[in-house]
């Protein structure tokens, strides 16, 4: 039981927007920054936000995030088939002294 | 940029198992790195971090006192040595790269896997 909470499971259509949540508590999400991670089954994860809401080079702007107060959410516009995959939300968490994952959520595209 | 771990495979309950990840295309010795973890149908799970130099480490508590991170700068290498295995242990482990203006895993390997069985 991962100490940061995601729905299990998200789906939309092509051309859609979606979101996923990620709720914490003050010792992560409420004082530390909120990465999003995608995640295909048997590849290397990959970095989609850092810094709560700050895409690396080369993630679409499709992909955006935000933050506030212990929780955090993805929003994916213009859904597309490629974006069916795991996503995961991370966080510091200073009073464990150790990375959280959310537990993923799955996304399917319809 | 690569990251490729190795040394994962079939190792019996309370057993020992030492898997690498081999780097290039940076400056390894600048880095702080980390291994996360993926049991079968379950989430990634973060399992430990190293510093730059060596010289700090951290560990899930699942794992303290079992696992040990370390690194070889002159090698490019992460390593973790695992230490009475169990079987919920079983998990591709995946070796990650700390960015420190991210503070996030910018670069990931493909994972070994490992299996706890008799």
């Amino acid at each position: 039981q991962s100490l940061l909470t995601q729905p299990p499971s998200a789906s939309g259509t092509p051309g859609q927007r979606v979101t996923i949540s990620c709720s914490g508590s003050s010792s992560n999400i409420g004082s530390k920054a909120v990465k999003w991670y995608q995640h295909l089954p048997g590849t290397a994860p990959k970095l989609l936000i850092y810094r709560n809401s700050e895409r690396p080079s080369g993630v679409p702007d499709r992909f955006s995030a935000s933050k506030s107060g212990t929780s955090a959410s993805l929003a994916i516009s213009g859904l597309q088939s490629e974006d069916e995959a795991d996503y995961y939300c991370a966080a510091w968490d200073g009073s464990l002294n150790a990375w959280l994952f959310g537990g993923g959520t799955k996304l399917t595209v319809l | 940029v690569h990251l490729v771990e190795s040394g994962g495979g079939l190792v019996q309950p309370g057993g020992s198992l030492l898997v690498s990840c081999s780097t290039s295309g940076f400056t390894f010795r600048s880095y702080w790195m980390h291994w996360v973890r993926q049991a079968p149908g379950k989430g990634l799970v973060w399992v430990s971090r190293i510093s730059s130099d060596g010289s700090d480490t951290t560990y899930a508590d699942s794992v303290k006192g079992r696992f040990t991170v370390s690194r070889d700068n002159d090698q490019n290498t992460l390593f973790l040595q695992m230490n009475s295995l169990r079987a919920e242990d079983t998990a591709i482990y995946y070796c990650a790269r700390e960015d420190p203006y991210a503070d996030a895993f910018d670069l990931w390997g493909q994972g070994t896997v490992v299996t706890v069985s008799s």
